[in-house]
């Protein structure tokens, strides 16, 4: 089945500085999603990037599809960036979804 | 604009005791829901999935049941809980096919 694999697994990072995060995935997808989660647990959707690039505010989303492979780029990190960061890829033609392992983000002020 | 609800927030269980965790979605009929689980410090896990009433299926087995007694409303339960059933539940509903929203969870201590 799918696999999902993001890295760095952890990424510490001073306030203003960029970050880039992998995700890398097993299968085709025709989906893909990216979340933040909140230390306390919660999940926001961040970005929805099936193919090509997409923005919004710092965020951007890369995909190459037939590589299996998306990017997560936050510029000018703030401190309110910090917890995990997640893609999830829902199998095609299912309703089955599979979760990457995370990136926990850390910014210092 | 769609909603949704977890309930409880946050439950402290005896293991063996029996446990009801419920998700309610306002604002879309006939939505795609589905369960997660999270053990601390550990990867979600997609649980169940239900694309109607009435009808739900199962993808990952921790002695858990789930049910869709209602259009709106998704429904997770066991008789006896386990100390691994410890964790982060999340509840979530997908519009055709594309992006998932996410409840705000439920976490469970299995003591």
């Amino acid at each position: 089945g799918q696999q999902v694999q993001q890295s760095p697994a952890s990424l510490v990072l001073q306030e203003g500085e960029n970050a880039e995060l992998q995700c890398n995935f097993s299968s085709t997808a025709t989906q893909l999603q990216w979340f933040y989660q909140s230390p306390g647990g919660s999940l926001v959707s961040l970005l929805s990037n099936p193919s090509g690039t997409k923005h919004t505010g710092r965020l951007t989303s890369t995909t190459v599809t037939k590589e299996r492979r998306s990017s997560l780029h936050i510029s000018s990190s703030q401190t309110t960036d910090s917890g995990t960061y997640l893609c999830a890829i829902p199998p095609s033609n299912t309703n089955k979804v599979v979760f990457g392992t995370g990136t926990r983000l850390q910014v210092l002020p | 604009a769609q909603t949704i609800h977890q309930w409880p927030v946050a439950e402290i269980k005896a293991v063996g005791s029996p446990l009801s965790l419920g998700c309610t979605i306002k604002g879309k009929s006939s939505p795609n829901l589905y369960w997660y689980w999270q053990a601390t410090g550990g990867t979600l896990q997609q649980l169940f999935y239900s694309i109607t009433v009435g009808q739900v299926e199962s993808v990952v087995q921790l002695n858990l049941s789930a049910s869709r007694p209602k259009d709106d409303q998704f429904i997770l339960s066991t008789e006896k809980l386990l100390l691994s059933h410890s964790g982060f539940y999340l509840c979530a509903w997908r519009p055709g096919g594309r992006e998932q929203y996410f409840g705000p969870g439920t976490r469970l201590t299995v003591l």
